[in-house]
C-alpha cells in the first residue's frame, strides 16, 4: 500500500533558526511529490511540487526551499525561519486513480 | 485556471441530522473533483472523487457528492451525522492535463449530541 512517512510530528523553533522537514514515500515509483502548508483558517497552500529527482517547482515566493535527492524523498528547508513560517506542513504524493495521499503532517511553531 | 470555493468555514449540525457541505469550482476544462477529510493533527484522507463517470459519487463513511455541471457544484452530503464525522473537510479540483490539485479553504464540521 502507498504510505508517506513524515517527520517530525511537531517542531518548535526560534526565529532565525534553520529548518529541515523530511518525507519519504513507499509503495509507488516516480511519484509527483508536493509540500503543502496549512495555516489556521486559510486552507491548504501548495508550496512546492516535484515531478522527478532534482526537479522542483515553487508555487509561492518565500524563504523556504525544497529538494528531492532521491525518487521517494522530499525535503523542505529554510536557512532562517520567520514567524510567518508557523503552520501545519503536509507532504503528499500521487496515488492511484488520480488521488493524492498525504503524510500525517508536521506542526511547526516558530517563536 | 482552476479554483474552488467552499461556502462556510464552519458548519454545525446535530447528531442524526443531514450534513451538507458546499463546494463550487471553476475550471476551463472538465474537472476531476475530490473531497478529503482531515481529523485533528493528521493528514488528509480521500473521501470520494469524481472523474467523469457517474455524477453521483459514493464515498466512505456514508458520504456522497453530486457533480452538477450546470451549477459548477460538487456538494458533499450525508443523511445522518455521527459524532465521529466532526473534522475538517476539503474540496479540491484538478484539470487541464495538470494533475496538481487546487484545494478550497476547508469547512469545519461540528456535530452536537
Amino acid at each position: 500500500s502507498q504510505t508517506i512517512h513524515q517527520w517530525p510530528a511537531t517542531l518548535v523553533q526560534p526565529v532565525g533558526s534553520p529548518l529541515s522537514l523530511e518525507c519519504t514515500v513507499e509503495g509507488t515509483s516516480n511519484p509527483n511529490l508536493y509540500w503543502y502548508r496549512q495555516a489556521a483558517g486559510r486552507g491548504l497552500q501548495l508550496l512546492f511540487y516535484s515531478v522527478g529527482i532534482g526537479q522542483i517547482s515553487s508555487e509561492v515566493p518565500q524563504n523556504l526551499s525544497a529538494s528531492r535527492p532521491q525518487d521517494r524523498q522530499f525535503i523542505l528547508s529554510s536557512k532562517k525561519l520567520l514567524l510567518s513560517d508557523s503552520g501545519f506542513y503536509l507532504c503528499a504524493a500521487d496515488g492511484t486513480n488520480e488521488k493524492l495521499f498525504f503524510g500525517s503532517g508536521t506542526q511547526l511553531s516558530v517563536l | 485556471a482552476q479554483s474552488v470555493t467552499q461556502l462556510g468555514s464552519h458548519v454545525s449540525v446535530s447528531e442524526g441530522a443531514l450534513v451538507l457541505l458546499r463546494c463550487n469550482y471553476s475550471s476551463s476544462v472538465p474537472p476531476y473533483l475530490f473531497w478529503y477529510v482531515q481529523y485533528p493533527n493528521q493528514g488528509l484522507q480521500l473521501l470520494l472523487k469524481y472523474t467523469s463517470a457517474a455524477t453521483l459519487v459514493k464515498g466512505i463513511n456514508g458520504f456522497e457528492a453530486e457533480f452538477k455541471k450546470s451549477e459548477t457544484s460538487f456538494h458533499l452530503t450525508k443523511p445522518s451525522a455521527h459524532m465521529s464525522d466532526a473534522a475538517e473537510y476539503f474540496c479540491a479540483v484538478s484539470s487541464g492535463g495538470s494533475y496538481i490539485p487546487t484545494f478550497g479553504r476547508g469547512t469545519s464540521l461540528i456535530v452536537h449530541p
